[in-house]
């Protein structure tokens, strides 16, 4: 089955400091990813689309500068948050869409920014 | 009326008990249809995907589509203290679309 691998699982950061997070398809190649955020108890929210090759497609509300995405690759996408700060603090999931398996999900990033 | 509305629980029954998990849709343009099983701290790991009416079974789970209704279920025989989690449906229009959709979820506690 197809499989995404999500790094790192969990990372504490200073305010002010950037994160880089990374996904990563390990059996299979992934033209778009999607990045979504959750808040404790909701469920998952889109936050952009990253597509290999071109910038990514962000969802109304969600700041490019902050959340910068890059795939350089197919098998890559990373998730940089910029200038991080407390209200930044949540889980970050990553998924890519394999047509006969449906989406595949991480297994997350929880950043807590002190 | 919201896209996707999933009934949040909490959800409570005995081990060995069936379970019966509902979303219901408002768009008949969703096409896709999956079952993500989500535990605390964890991403979602999917558990069902079909695009037909009807019913497709995978061990102790089966997942349930009427179209015409846009009703979507999924059922958990045999239920154990491991499946406690909260169980996400999500759907999506046709295959050539990424919009993907989540209800709420609801969250499943097994007791042993």
């Amino acid at each position: 089955g197809a499989v995404v691998s999500q790094h790192p699982s969990w990372v504490i950061c200073k305010s002010g400091t950037s994160v880089k997070i990374e996904c990563r398809s390990l059996d299979f190649q992934a033209t778009t990813m999607f990045w979504y955020r959750q808040f404790p108890k909701q469920s998952l929210m889109l936050m952009a689309t990253s597509n290999e090759g071109s910038k990514a497609t962000y969802e109304q509300g969600v700041e490019k500068d902050k959340f910068l995405i890059n795939h350089a690759s197919l098998t890559l996408s990373t998730l940089t948050v910029t200038s991080a700060h407390p209200e930044d603090s949540s889980f970050y999931i990553c998924s890519a869409d394999r047509q006969d398996y449906g989406y595949t999900f991480g297994s997350g990033t929880r950043l807590t920014v002190v | 009326q919201k896209e996707v509305e999933q009934d949040p629980g909490p959800l409570s029954v005995p081990e060995g008990a069936i379970v019966s998990l509902n979303c219901t849709y408002s768009n008949s343009a969703f096409q896709y249809f999956m079952w993500y099983r989500q535990y605390s701290r964890k991403g979602p790991e999917l558990l069902m995907y079909t695009y037909s009416s009807g019913n497709k079974e995978d061990g102790r789970f089966t997942a349930q589509v009427d179209k015409s209704s846009k009703y979507i279920s999924l059922f958990i025989r045999d239920s154990q203290p491991s499946d406690s989690a909260t169980y996400l449906c999500a759907i999506k229009p046709g295959a050539g679309s990424y919009q993907l959709t989540f209800g709420k979820g609801t969250k499943l506690s097994v007791i042993p």
